[in-house]
């Protein structure tokens, strides 16, 4: 009920093409969406974030889809650049946890080929 | 200034050994947190300090000890630690337990274990 599943494992795309990660959930309760980018030897930061009474949010290059019915969420990154090369890790928590913990995706590890 | 640093970078001990991870923010942030992550994996929530005082404990074990001795500083006691503790130790910080926007992470210690 709390595992928040990631998928792909990884990803290759082209430079200029457009990536795309999905998550999915299973507890309704969840109601924070957060995208983190990571860097090696670098600890994550908060890309992009959503709240499940909007279907889509965009911040220039990078998009969030969020499918309440289907309690699925993915990232969209567009115009893919070798700097956006990195690991994305989903998560989602719940304001009904008074801990607010956040429950982190399995992880993507992106490759933009130049 | 939305730094959370941590020092050191890097550090080699022994099973025997004891050693010291710190933290520091300067953004008046009054949750800090430690996370543990291990290669290729999402990061795990050790620790939550809330207004200096232990809020979370996920059951770590005690050769692992965090003390929080004022709102900007965040330590985490290593003492008799095993292999399998070697990994990217994560300090971050918030405003609140509950702010979940505004969660920013340090570039960790690097943790080897001997």
């Amino acid at each position: 009920q709390q595992q928040v599943k990631q998928s792909p494992q990884s990803l290759i795309v082209q430079k200029g093409g457009i990536s795309i990660i999905n998550c999915a959930y299973e507890n309704t309760a969840f109601d924070y969406f957060p995208w983190y980018q990571q860097f090696p030897g670098k600890g994550p930061a908060l890309l992009i974030a959503i709240r499940p009474d909007v279907s889509e949010k965009k911040e220039g290059r990078f998009t969030i889809s969020f499918n309440k019915s289907a309690k699925q969420f993915s990232l969209h990154i567009m115009d893919s650049q070798p700097g956006d090369s990195a690991t994305y890790f989903c998560a989602a928590s719940s304001s009904v946890d008074s801990s607010y913990k956040l429950i982190f995706g399995s992880g993507t590890r992106l490759l933009v080929r130049p | 200034d939305t730094e959370v640093t941590q020092t050191p970078k890097h550090l080699v001990m022994g099973m025997t050994n004891k050693k010291s991870l710190k933290c520091e923010q300067h953004m008046g942030h009054r949750a800090m947190y430690w996370y543990k992550q291990k290669a290729k994996k999402p990061p795990e929530l050790m620790f939550v300090y809330s207004y200096e005082k232990l809020s979370i404990n996920e059951s770590v074990p005690s050769r692992f000890s965090p003390e929080c001795p004022n709102s900007s500083l965040l330590n985490l006691h290593l003492h008799a630690l095993q292999p399998e503790d070697s990994a990217l130790y994560l300090c971050a910080s918030s405003t609140s337990q509950g702010a979940r926007e505004k969660l920013f992470f340090g570039s960790g210690t690097q943790l080897s274990v001997l």
